[in-house]
């Protein structure tokens, strides 16, 4: 597609629920990014696919988060056991090539109630 | 200490006024570096690239201090539509030896009439 394209674009989920968000990054676009933004917040960075290598995961807060990328292409961040500080704007973003410009999706913004 | 450092503002400004933002950065071995703007409820978008030899577009321009570690950006000839979050990145290298785009917090910046 001609940008990064997540979805949904709003959740609204229950304390303790599983939620799947999806990036679809730009068409040969070697690196993905995954960030969360709470409310007047910076961007928290979470995981890094590169390629066909292991995801850099050293950002994800808890081991209730984890995510995938199948093919080198579409990722899906997952969250188990949604908790109330999981509320934010979750940014996918991808590069062309490492260490270039990385372009943002519109987000998904999560809420848990 | 945060990798990435701004002066979180807001600017408030008359159009018309230049406006100067600052930001430094912890790790000396950064390849890459650029200012991104965010306006309130969207994506980060990128405005532009920071090369060492400093660099100008239209009424914006940036420069880049390695001995320093910092990074500025000027806004000449302010507009109402300049009014947004203007983010400072870095592309930091982890342990690992990838580059991850880190962000600063955001400096708001509010031009009026």
């Amino acid at each position: 597609g001609a940008g990064v394209s997540q979805s949904p674009s709003n959740k609204v989920t229950e304390k303790g629920k599983d939620v799947e968000l999806r990036c679809d990054p730009i068409s040969g676009h070697t690196a993905l990014y995954w960030y969360r933004q709470s409310l007047g917040q910076g961007l928290e960075f979470l995981i890094y696919f590169q390629g066909n290598s292991a995801p850099d995961k050293s950002g994800l807060p808890s081991d209730r988060f984890s995510a995938e990328r199948t093919g080198g292409s579409v990722s899906t961040l997952t969250i188990q056991r949604t908790q109330q500080e999981d509320s934010a704007v979750y940014l996918c973003a991808s590069n062309l090539f490492e260490n270039t410009e990385a372009f943002f999706g519109q987000g998904t913004r999560l809420t848990v109630v | 200490r945060k990798e990435v450092e701004q002066d979180p503002g807001p600017f408030n400004v008359p159009e018309g006024a230049t406006v100067a933002f600052n930001c430094t950065y912890s790790n000396s071995a950064s390849q890459s570096f650029f200012w991104y703007r965010q306006d309130c409820r969207k994506e980060p978008k990128l405005l532009m690239s920071v090369y060492s030899s400093g660099n100008e577009d239209g009424r914006f321009t940036a420069q880049l201090n390695r001995a320093s570690q910092y990074i500025s950006l000027l806004i000449r000839d302010s507009k109402l539509s300049d009014s947004a979050t203007y983010l400072c990145v870095v592309n930091m290298i982890d342990p690992r030896g990838s580059y991850i785009p880190t962000f600063g917090r955001g400096t708001s910046l509010i031009v009026h009439p």
